[in-house]
């Protein structure tokens, strides 16, 4: 079965600083790894997401994510925190057998302090 | 295209009152989610379908929830009777699965239900 991780509920950077959000995934094969946002009151949106092609992903806003399978890990980052990355967000896994399901980690809050 | 359509966004009801969510999803995808969204519980899988047929619904909470799936375009989630704890945000979400898609999810806006 799949699983991830998410280390640390809630994270807040001051403005300017490096983001740096933890996640951990665990599964038998192969998998497909994304982190999805969400800002108040929205629905999830996909940020990024690693499909095997590179072990770094570049996604929308400035954010990137790396694939490390040593460490099962697929922490995402981004150099400069703005005040408009503060929301939720989610790492998810999903497999080629999962049959479309995903499963999502239970979140980190992202605050940003001017 | 329009994305997820979600309705109500938002529903406010008494206690044993029947509940019906509404969702359509992107216009020819073939997965389609429903997921519940709560500060202590977090976001949970209730149901998925696959060509309007339900796949796996074992996150459905019990026996007052039921979802449909008439056509490729439309999908209910009815509450009946609802309780105070079902208080939560409703999220539908859909996908094409396609290998090159990789099972990534669209979500709607969700409805924010409240049960009082």
């Amino acid at each position: 079965a799949q699983s991830v991780t998410q280390l640390g509920s809630h994270v807040s950077v001051s403005e300017g600083a490096l983001v740096l959000l933890r996640c951990n995934y665990s599964s038998s094969v192969p998998p497909y790894l994304f982190w999805y946002v969400q800002y108040p009151n929205q629905g999830l949106q996909l940020l990024l997401k690693y499909t095997s092609a590179a072990t770094l992903v570049k996604g929308i806003n400035g954010f990137e994510a790396e694939f490390k399978k040593s460490e099962t890990s697929f922490h995402l980052t981004k150099p400069s925190a703005h005040m408009s990355d503060a929301a939720e967000y989610f790492c998810a896994v999903s497999v080629k057998s999962s049959a479309s399901k995903i499963i999502f980690g239970s979140g980190t809050r992202l605050s940003i302090r001017p | 295209d329009a994305g997820v359509i979600q309705s109500p966004r938002h529903e406010v009801t008494e206690m044993g009152q029947e509940v019906t969510l509404r969702c359509k999803p992107i216009s020819g995808h073939d997965y389609l989610f429903w997921y519940r969204q709560t500060m202590m519980r977090g976001l949970e899988l209730l149901i998925y379908f696959n060509n309007n047929v339900p796949i796996d619904d074992s996150g459905m909470p019990e026996d007052r929830f039921s979802a449909k799936m008439p056509n490729a375009s439309f999908s209910t989630l009815k509450i009946q009777p609802s309780e105070p704890r079902d208080s939560a945000v409703y999220f539908c979400a859909s996908s094409l699965n396609r290998a090159v898609y990789f099972y990534e999810q669209y979500f709607g806006p969700g409805t924010r239900l409240t049960v009082t």
